[in-house]
């Protein structure tokens, strides 16, 4: 059973173009979180789906970003018009039932430089 | 708002030594706390998951303690070895925001010495 796989592990952006990181859960896992985390800061929450539903986005900038989590396929956080602040890491996290009662799994991340 | 700390934010010890990491919580209205490992450039590794109702969870070496009431939580490292030098982070669940979700420390590095 293959963990979270995340893709790519590393992005180099130019400023202004885009940003698309992929996220497959855990076989069976329906509920993706994202986090990011900035140099020297903790993990910090973005965004909770389920298959095809934004659950709570109250951590993504209202502009810029946005998330799906389509029926087929893996989720995708997607960064419009980087800047170079946009640079950090960004994990996704699965769990089998969402986290009050069950684990969660991060993938190893991609990694994020705006040049 | 949920506020997790980590202290110390850096450990050096000798290989051998038993050793304990300290994660404290400001709201105690939690669902579970969970335990990660992360090592330099990589992602997070679950160690272990203390629901609510519990005090303790062992797995090998480590040992985590939960008091719910106090917000505190400990992670117990026996007999280090040079393979457990990674970042430890203390991440707990919690009601923010209109949904569950995690809220985590900045971590505590630990460096063993061989």
């Amino acid at each position: 059973n293959a963990g979270v796989m995340q893709n790519p592990r590393h992005l180099v952006r130019r400023r202004g173009q885009e940003a698309r990181l992929r996220c497959s859960p855990m076989k069976g896992h329906s509920h993706v979180y994202w986090y990011r985390q900035l140099p020297e800061e903790g993990l910090k929450f973005m965004v909770y789906l389920q298959k095809e539903n934004i659950i709570d986005e109250s951590g993504m900038p209202k502009e810029r970003f946005s998330a799906e989590f389509p029926k087929e396929g893996p989720s995708i956080l997607r960064i419009q018009q980087v800047v170079r602040g946009d640079s950090a890491a960004y994990f996704c996290a699965s769990s089998l039932m969402g986290t009050v009662n069950t684990e969660a799994f991060f993938g190893q991340g991609t990694r994020l430089t705006v040049v | 708002k949920q506020e997790v700390t980590q202290i110390p934010a850096a450990l050096s010890v000798p290989e051998g030594e038993n050793l304990v990491l300290n994660c404290s919580f400001t709201d105690s209205a939690i669902y579970n706390l969970q335990w990660f490992r992360q090592d330099p450039g990589k992602g997070l590794t679950s160690l272990l998951l203390i629901q609510s109702s519990q005090r303790e969870q062992t797995s090998g070496r480590l040992n985590a303690s939960l008091d719910k009431s106090s917000g505190r939580s400990t992670l117990y490292i026996a007999a280090s070895q040079p393979g457990d030098s990674a970042t430890y982070l203390c991440a707990v669940v919690v009601s923010q925001g209109g949904s569950e979700k995690l809220v985590f420390g900045k971590g505590t590095k630990l460096t063993v010495n061989p």
